[in-house]
């Protein structure tokens, strides 16, 4: 979902659970994409990435979905940990690199034990 | 390797004078990136160093805002005359070429306050 200010939207999980966060984009040219991951006082971190020529890529504990059709993004996080706890951004790109990324505005997961 | 290292780590100034902001990229790094990070929002692009090649400088907000990337190394991002709305933080990053998000290292950005 989309924000404003300083209300980012919050996702509550439970460790152990799995969490699903949502990105939608609009600009029908984008070809790249990307999840990071910011914690507090630190620059983003790559999580995942997928290009327009898939719907769905997997790596360790994480799956991204592209659904070019309604122009949504998902990253999809197994058995939640502490350590995800952070803002997650989706970014995007229309020159099939990382060279001029337009980024959401975030969600931050807070991960509850 | 040490990754992408931004000096200094906070600056507060007041409104109207100008600052300097340097990035160090990663050593071999051919690209350098810049991004502005407004509190609680996402990062929005400012200006991308490729190489030898021309800058893309089209996120630049205004002629106040300008960068320079000296010997395909360090840049620095210079903001004149500041305003309070250039109160953010100034992320940095880099990448071998036009790299991947998974070759791309942010810093941990310069957090500017005018007052």
């Amino acid at each position: 979902g989309e924000s404003v200010g300083l209300h980012l939207p919050t996702l509550s999980v439970q460790e152990g659970d799995n969490s699903i966060i949502n990105c939608a984009y609009s600009n029908s040219a984008s070809d790249y994409f990307i999840w990071y991951k910011q914690e507090s006082g630190k620059g983003p971190q790559f999580i995942i990435d997928i290009r327009s020529n898939m719907d769905k890529r997997q790596g360790q504990r994480v799956t991204v979905l592209l659904n070019k059709t309604v122009k949504h993004l998902s990253l999809q996080i197994a058995a939640t940990q502490p350590g995800d706890s952070a803002v997650y951004f989706c970014a995007e790109s229309s020159t099939g690199t990382a060279s001029k990324l337009t980024f959401g505005t975030g969600t931050r997961l807070q991960v509850t034990l | 390797g040490a990754g992408v290292s931004q000096s200094p780590s906070n600056k507060v100034t007041e409104k109207g004078k100008d600052v300097e902001l340097r990035c160090d990229p990663i050593s071999g790094h051919t690209a350098l990136y810049w991004y502005r990070q407004s509190l609680g929002q996402g990062l929005e692009f400012l200006i991308y160093f490729q190489g030898n090649s021309a800058p893309d400088k089209s996120g630049l907000p205004s002629d106040r805002f300008s960068a320079e990337r000296t010997g395909g190394s360090v840049s620095t991002l210079t903001i004149q005359r500041t305003q309070q709305e250039d109160s953010a933080v100034y992320l940095c990053a880099s990448s071998p070429e036009q790299g991947s998000g998974e070759t791309q290292y942010f810093g941990p950005g310069t957090r500017l306050l005018v007052l």
